[in-house]
């Protein structure tokens, strides 16, 4: 069973929309939690990142929040663009070395 | 700044050809390194991963290898492909701290025919 699972799997909003992202994982001992934005065919890019005593980051239009008490992140895109289409990653790093788990992925596909 | 290459892009090999794929890591030292596959619709799949020259730790049962000659490369190969795996292959690299990040190479499209 995957320990770090997101919601919705798949997206399609129109563009200068609001949408938020959700992501619930189970693993412990818990370092941090980031979001990653992957185009199609490319390597994951970070977005933010979140330790435990961080409950919001900004990255632009990009807003991340952290529940560390009920485990749950989520992922607010405001004023969506054609850009934002791609697949937002929830990785949750394990311990201090720097082992991760990630989530499936929520694919984005923003409208005109 | 610390870059990363994966190379090739792209590769379509036959069922029981060998297989190569390099990532070499620039600007940083003693990195952790790894490689990760990812199925269409699939979350990264973890394969291997590496705290050092010559030290591997493979994450699940598979087909594949990895190895570590020098302190930023790392090599995942394979002495016969099989069918299932095609897939997207992606080197990343991370430092060891607590606000460690992974960061990740370009990816490798693999398809065996």
């Amino acid at each position: 069973k995957n320990q770090v699972e997101q919601s919705p799997q798949s997206l399609i909003i129109l563009e200068g929309k609001n949408c938020t992202l959700q992501c619930n994982y189970t693993v412990s001992p818990f370092s941090n939690l980031r979001w990653y934005k992957q185009d199609t065919g490319r390597g994951p890019v970070s977005l933010t990142i979140m330790t435990f005593s961080e409950n919001t980051k900004s990255n632009g239009r990009y807003t991340a929040t952290l529940d560390a008490d009920t485990k749950q992140s989520s992922l607010h895109i405001t004023a969506s663009q054609l850009s934002d289409s791609a697949s937002y990653i929830c990785v949750v790093a394990t311990d201090s070395w720097g082992k991760f788990q990630f989530g499936a992925g929520t694919q984005v596909v923003v409208t005109p | 700044s610390q870059t990363i290459h994966q190379w090739p892009a792209t590769l379509v090999q036959p069922v029981g050809s060998p297989l190569s794929l390099e990532c070499t890591v620039e600007g940083t030292s003693n990195p952790n390194l790894y490689w990760y596959r990812q199925a269409a619709g699939r979350g990264l799949q973890l394969l291997f991963y590496s705290v050092g020259i010559g030290q591997i730790s493979s994450e699940v049962p598979q087909n594949l290898s990895a190895s570590r000659p020098q302190d930023r490369q790392f090599i995942l190969s394979s002495k016969k492909l099989l069918l299932s795996d095609s897939g997207f292959y992606l080197c990343a690299w991370s430092m060891v701290n607590w606000r460690a990040e992974a960061f990740f190479g370009q990816g490798t499209r693999l398809t065996v025919v």
